[in-house]
């Protein structure tokens, strides 16, 4: 059974840093690209990042560039996402997802997230 | 960019109705579209992938289809745990884009 499950999250004061980790179990991790996805309170679903299944190349969303560095274990089968200068808008239930076996970045299963709230 | 539009907003349907919920996209995405269901408190789950491809497990009365900028998601007769929010969510290019959602709430 697939399972990706997210930790790291908490309070953090604006402009600080954090660090997610999504812990992958169930499959062949280091076969899969995987991302991360987050929703702020109330509101709908927000791509944030992605990486390759070798970690070889990463894709950010405009509004993390430069701030946020999605890195991966392949030997550990865990996934990261370091999160920095962090800011109210930031606040949100951060998800870990596993893209599908079709081919394409979309998302078969996915954790149970992790929030991260940036507040002072 | 490309921008995913949803419509309604909001869907108020009775059990055993059909629904009919839409994504837009604002420049051809190709097939390369899905669709998830978010019920409160949990994670997305997918449902249809390459715009008409039921993920594992999902019941037939769901489907999906479309190609391009317009697509659909079709539930044949609404059952009591089809009460969600729905997203797509185009892949053919970089950034991904999810859309605004979809609520489906009985009537």
């Amino acid at each position: 059974e697939v399972q990706l499950l997210e930790s790291g999250g908490g309070l953090v004061q604006p402009g600080g840093s954090l660090r997610l980790s999504c812990a992958a179990s169930g499959f062949s991790f280091r076969s899969y690209a995987v991302s991360w996805v987050r929703q702020a309170p109330g509101k709908g679903l927000e791509w944030v990042s992605a990486t390759s299944s070798s970690g070889g190349d990463t894709y950010y969303a405009d509004s993390v560039k430069g701030r946020f560095t999605i890195s991966r274990d392949n030997s550990k089968n865990t996934l990261y996402l370091q999160m920095s200068s962090l800011g109210a808008e930031d606040t949100a239930v951060y998800y870990c997802a596993k893209v599908g076996d079709s081919g394409g970045y979309y998302f078969d299963h996915w954790g149970q997230g992790t929030l991260v709230t940036v507040s002072s | 960019e490309v921008v995913m539009t949803q419509s309604p907003g909001t869907l108020s349907v009775s059990p055993g109705e059909r629904a009919t919920l839409s994504c837009r996209a604002s420049q051809s995405v190709s097939s390369n579209l899905v669709w998830y269901q978010q019920k409160p408190g949990q994670a997305p789950r997918l449902l249809i992938f390459g715009a008409s491809t039921r993920a594992t497990g999902i019941p037939a009365r769901f489907s999906g289809s479309g190609s391009g900028t317009e697509f659909t998601l079709t539930i044949s007769s609404l059952q009591s745990e089809d009460f969600a929010v729905y997203y797509c969510q185009q892949y053919n290019n970089w950034p991904l884009a999810f859309g605004g959602g979809t609520k489906v709430e009985i009537k």
